[in-house]
């Protein structure tokens, strides 16, 4: 079965970092580009950031420089690593394999406050 | 940036009502649009890719177009499993944008 499960998230502190990672089963990662994409509480959909086959990769204005995506295919998983997190970074976190997002992980909630 | 305004925000109809649901981008771009719907407390779900290729395993009554910026998501005979919230995602470009979601209620 072709899926994503994903782990990482909490409470942290602001200035706080957290790893995101999302276990892929059912094909190859390394085939694949993968995303991200946040939902702040009551909110909408957001694009985060994407990771390209070949290693290019791609983040929304809001997070770059903070936020770093990372694919290891040995292990067939994908990571966001989240830094300096702040206050408005609270969300549920999915991964999606691309083309199309057409399979999205369940989410994993960060939340971030003193 | 492309921005995607997304219209209506909200629409209230009935079981086998037509729903059209638009998002206007801010500016000229490729077909490469898609529309997802989204239920309380799950992922999206792909509809439409390529702003108008139905996804495998997606019912026929829905449906995307395109006419120049505006790109259209059509439910056609709305079943009680399409209460949900819908989102298109212009990925021509980055950053990859969302529009703001338009949530289809019971009327």
């Amino acid at each position: 079965e072709v899926q994503l499960v994903q782990s990482g998230g909490g409470l942290v502190r602001p200035g706080g970092s957290l790893r995101l990672s999302c276990a892929a089963s059912g094909f190859t990662i390394s085939d694949k580009y993968m995303s991200w994409v946040r939902q702040a509480p009551g909110k909408g959909l957001e694009w985060v950031s994407v990771v390209y086959s070949g290693g290019n990769t791609f983040y929304a204005d809001s997070v770059r420089g903070r936020f770093t995506v990372s694919r290891d295919n040995s292990k067939n998983m994908l990571f966001l690593q989240i830094n300096n997190l702040r206050a408005e970074d609270t969300a549920v976190y999915y991964c999606a394999r691309e083309p199309m997002m057409d399979v999205w992980g369940k989410g994993t909630t960060v939340t971030v406050s003193s | 940036d492309i921005q995607m305004t997304q219209s209506p925000s909200s629409v209230s109809a009935s079981v086998g009502d037509r729903v059209t649901i638009t998002c206007r981008a801010s500016q000229n771009m490729n077909s490469w649009l898609d529309w997802f719907q989204q239920k309380p407390g799950k992922a999206p779900k792909l509809l439409i890719y390529a702003a108008s290729t139905l996804q495998s395993g997606v019912p026929s009554r829905f449906s995307g177009s395109r006419s120049g910026t505006d790109f259209t998501l059509t439910i056609n005979s709305l079943q009680p499993e399409d209460f949900a919230t819908y989102y298109c995602l212009q990925v021509d470009t980055f950053p990859w944008t969302f529009g703001q979601g338009t949530k289809v209620e019971i009327k």
